[in-house]
């Protein structure tokens, strides 16, 4: 079957770095996504990895381990605006794409 | 970057009537679109994919005569609930697959629907 895992909730604090890890079983990978979604709004794309290792991009990161079948995404000098719903996402091959149930990340002040 | 569009983005029916929901890429051609349905913090769950000009794939447990699904152009894709109940509230997001090489989704808004 299809499976992917990631943290229900975290908490973290306004400038910190938090990590949100990703685990997945799945039948075939052609990539890995972290979306963001704000309540109520549809999710915005953040990354994608296809290979091994680290993509960064500004503030966000995201790793990849394919034979471990693992991922995370790594925010940086956390804002309150990054308050969200970040959503793991593998493409399965096709044009088909399963998602996480997704971790909801609250920033403190 | 990509756009897609929803419409309507909100909407209110009554139980045995029938909602269509408008999805349409702006700037760029679809030839695949998908339909998410997502309950309150659950994630996305793919309903069917819509491919332009041939007939749409359902996901195992999604009743095709009740979610129709019509992508006649490369640039709109409709979902028609037939017969709506209070158990089809929902939110519904379409996505669209990009032109770039790394299968990318581009998401519209999204389409809160209430069945009273």
């Amino acid at each position: 079957g299809q499976n992917i895992d990631q943290p229900t909730e975290m908490t973290a604090t306004e400038g910190a770095i938090v990590q949100i890890n990703c685990t997945y079983q799945t039948s075939g990978f052609n990539g890995l996504f972290w979306y963001q979604q704000h309540a109520g709004e549809a999710p915005t794309f953040l990354s994608y990895n296809v290979l091994d290792g680290l993509e960064e991009k500004g503030r966000f990161s995201s790793f990849l381990s394919r034979s471990k079948g693992y991922s995370y995404l790594l925010l940086k000098e956390l804002q309150m605006k990054d308050s969200a719903s970040y959503l793991c996402a593998v493409n399965t091959g096709g044009f088909k794409t399963i998602f996480g149930a997704g971790t909801r990340l609250f920033v403190k002040a | 970057g990509a756009v897609v569009s929803q419409h309507p983005s909100r909407v209110i029916c009554k139980s045995g009537t029938s909602v269509k929901i408008e999805c349409r890429s702006l700037d760029f051609q679809a030839t695949t679109m998908f339909w998410y349905r997502q309950f309150p913090k659950k994630s996305l769950m793919l309903m069917a994919t819509s491919n332009e000009g041939s007939k749409a794939t359902y996901e195992q447990g999604v009743e095709k005569d009740k979610f129709l699904i019509n992508h006649a152009s490369l640039t709109l894709s409709t979902l028609t609930v037939t017969s709506a109940h209070p158990e089809d509230s929902s939110f519904y997001i379409c996505s669209a697959r990009g032109e770039g090489a790394n299968n990318e989704q581009y998401f519209g808004p999204g389409t809160r629907l209430t069945v009273t």
